[in-house]
């Protein structure tokens, strides 16, 4: 069994400012994580993934993540906010061989202010 | 350029009427998936498929049908039977689902019942 609990349904940061969007996940067996990005009436787009590789993962458009096994935890994280990250982010959990459908995190909305 | 195409980008639908949603890829892909998406509920998988000619319900699969003749093409149907059509439906493609494989999205369908 897989779960994902994306921590803050809103998060708001000025330009300039570090983003951090938080996931942690539950999973019996070993996981895959991704981050998916979705603009306003877009489809997603995937941000990153981690697949049991190196545990910081860097991604498009300067964002990255680390995987925490002993936190299990996969935040995301952009030293500097643009206003074009504007946007909805899926943290989302899967399981490495065998499968799985995906499971997604109900999504949080990043707030970039001038 | 691969990719999904969804069309069309909108829908309008009268009570009572069914109505198919178009989703194509190019990628080779053999895995496909529908997922409806309702604000502040994040991504609810509809039905999915993992091979030509075979599907499977999703977690909301009532009043929805679909069909996987070609490995390219996974259409939708919004019968009469679904009580609140109007959502914002998004189709999705991967290599397979084993855990490691992002899914690829398309740009999606707003369907709205008059």
């Amino acid at each position: 069994a897989q779960s994902v609990t994306q921590l803050d349904s809103h998060v708001s940061v000025s330009e300039g400012t570090p983003v951090l969007l938080r996931c942690n996940y539950s999973s019996s067996y070993s996981p895959s994580l991704f981050w998916y990005v979705q603009h306003p009436n877009k489809g997603l787009q995937l941000l990153l993934k981690y697949t049991s590789a190196a545990t910081l993962v860097k991604g498009i458009n300067g964002f990255e993540a680390e995987f925490k096994k002993s936190e299990t935890s996969f935040h995301l994280t952009k030293p500097s906010a643009h206003m074009s990250d504007a946007a909805e982010y899926f943290c989302v959990v899967s399981i490495i061989g065998g499968s799985y459908i995906p499971t997604f995190g109900r999504g949080t909305s990043l707030i970039v202010h001038p | 350029d691969g990719g999904i195409t969804q069309s069309p980008k909108y829908l309008f639908r009268k009570e009572g009427q069914n109505v198919t949603l178009s989703c194509e890829q190019n990628l080779n892909h053999d895995a496909m998936y529908w997922y409806r998406q309702d604000p502040g509920q994040g991504l609810r998988l509809i039905y999915y498929s993992q091979i030509v000619n075979d599907f499977q319900k999703g977690d909301i699969a009532e009043g929805y049908s679909v069909s996987r003749e070609k490995k390219e093409s996974f259409p939708l149907t919004v019968t009469s039977a679904q009580k609140n059509p109007t959502a914002f439906y998004l189709c999705a493609s991967s290599r397979g689902t084993s855990g490691g494989n992002e899914q690829f999205f398309g740009p999606g369908t707003r369907l709205t019942v008059l």
